[in-house]
Formats: C-alpha cells, structure tokens, sequence
C-alpha cells in the first residue's frame, strides 16, 4: 500500500497570504489527523476529520481550517498567514479513529517570510 | 499533542551498543502505546506498539517495554546503528485521544 502523500513538500509564503495544504491517507483509511510541528513545541494537534466531518479540534484559531473529501483525503488552509505559522504540517491518517495507530505522511514544510 | 520546551532530552550511543529511551506518561487510564522514530526533514514512522494488557513486545531488534505502575514506558534498540539517529517519541491514548511526548534525541557514534 501506498502510504500518506503531503503536497506540496515546500512551500513559501509571505505574511497575510493564504496557504493549502493537501494530504492523502493510505487507501482505506477514514481518518486523517493535522499537526503543526515545530522546534519549540513539538507535536500540536490541529484537527481530525472523519468521513467529512471534523471529528475533533485544537487549540488553533480560526484562521486555521481543513475538510475532507468522499475519497477522504483532507485538505487544511491557513489563512492571513503570520511569521509564527513557519512550521512543519504532518497529516496522519488511520483506519477509523484517531486513537488508532496513526500512519504520518513526511510533512509540508511552510515558511513564513 | 504536549508543549514542549525548546531542548529535547538528548542520548548518545556508541555504534553497536544497546540504547534504551524512555517515556513517561501521566494517564493511568491510557490503554495503547506507541513509539514513532522521526528523522531529519521527514515525517514520523511507526516503530512499535503495545497495548496496556502487555508488559513487553519485540519487534526487529526493538523491545517496547510497558510499566503500568509507575507508568513508564521504554524503547530498547538492539545493536544501535548510525541509521538509528533520530528524534523518537512515544504516543499514549486515552479516551479517543492520542498525544504526544515531546521526544528524546538519539545519535549513534560510529
């Protein structure tokens, strides 16, 4: 099986820009969790959806939003985009709930000029 | 996830030794583990895991050993390699939830 694919990989914005980020989960999974990852603080969780629907939410603000497709791949926008959103956005995806093993995709690297 | 200061733990091990990382957690309800190895510039990757009515499982020269008592769960590497070199971190879930340790940092000597 093919595992989590992130698109893009890199990405470069400047500061108000809006950004998406796309991830596909491994065929058959229904779930697919969002992080930021950064240096200072380490694995925060943004997100999860399920069967398109947000299953489950973060302490993120609103800027910050996501869905998912029938095919269950999910997408996440950030919008009005600030310096201190440079960060590493992970996408994970399980079978059915987050709780499950949850299989990361490598990340969507955005920088934030 | 849990917010983590700036310096993760760090461990150095000599090419060929064993390494043992640990991880403590703090919800006596958690009921499924799971150590995750990230290398540089990529995203975690599954290593192991174990459930909470076990008390140790083997993996491919991984041994995750679960200490319900004084909840503390640990990863043993075998015969570390320089391949080995990475940020590893545990996962616990309790109640639907899963989070994250902040991670300790392995490098391996030749």
């Amino acid at each position: 099986k093919a595992g989590v694919t992130q698109t893009p990989r890199y990405l470069i914005k400047t500061r108000g820009q809006q950004v998406t980020l796309s991830c596909s989960p491994i065929s058959g999974h229904r779930s697919v969790s969002w992080y930021q990852q950064t240096p200072g603080q380490g694995l925060q969780f943004l997100f999860e959806y399920f069967s398109e629907t947000q299953r489950n939410k973060g302490n993120f603000p609103g800027r910050f939003s996501g869905r998912q497709f029938s095919n269950s791949r999910s997408e996440m926008n950030v919008s009005t985009l600030e310096l201190g959103d440079s960060a590493l956005y992970l996408c994970a995806s399980s079978l059915d709930r987050s709780a499950d093993t949850q299989y990361f995709g490598p990340g969507t690297r955005l920088t934030v000029l | 996830g849990e917010s983590v200061g700036l310096h993760l733990p760090t461990l150095s091990v000599q090419e060929g030794d064993n390494s043992i990382i640990n991880c403590a957690y703090s919800n006596s309800a958690s009921d499924y583990f799971i150590w995750y190895k990230q290398e540089s510039g990529k995203g975690p990757q599954f290593i192991i895991d174990i459930r909470s009515n076990m008390d140790k499982r083997q993996g491919q020269r991984v041994t995750v050993l679960l200490n319900k008592t004084v909840k503390h769960l640990s990863l043993q590497i075998a015969a570390t390699q320089p391949g080995d070199s990475a940020v590893y971190f545990c996962a616990e879930n309790t109640n639907n939830d899963m989070r994250f340790g902040a991670g300790t940092r392995l490098t391996v000597k030749p």
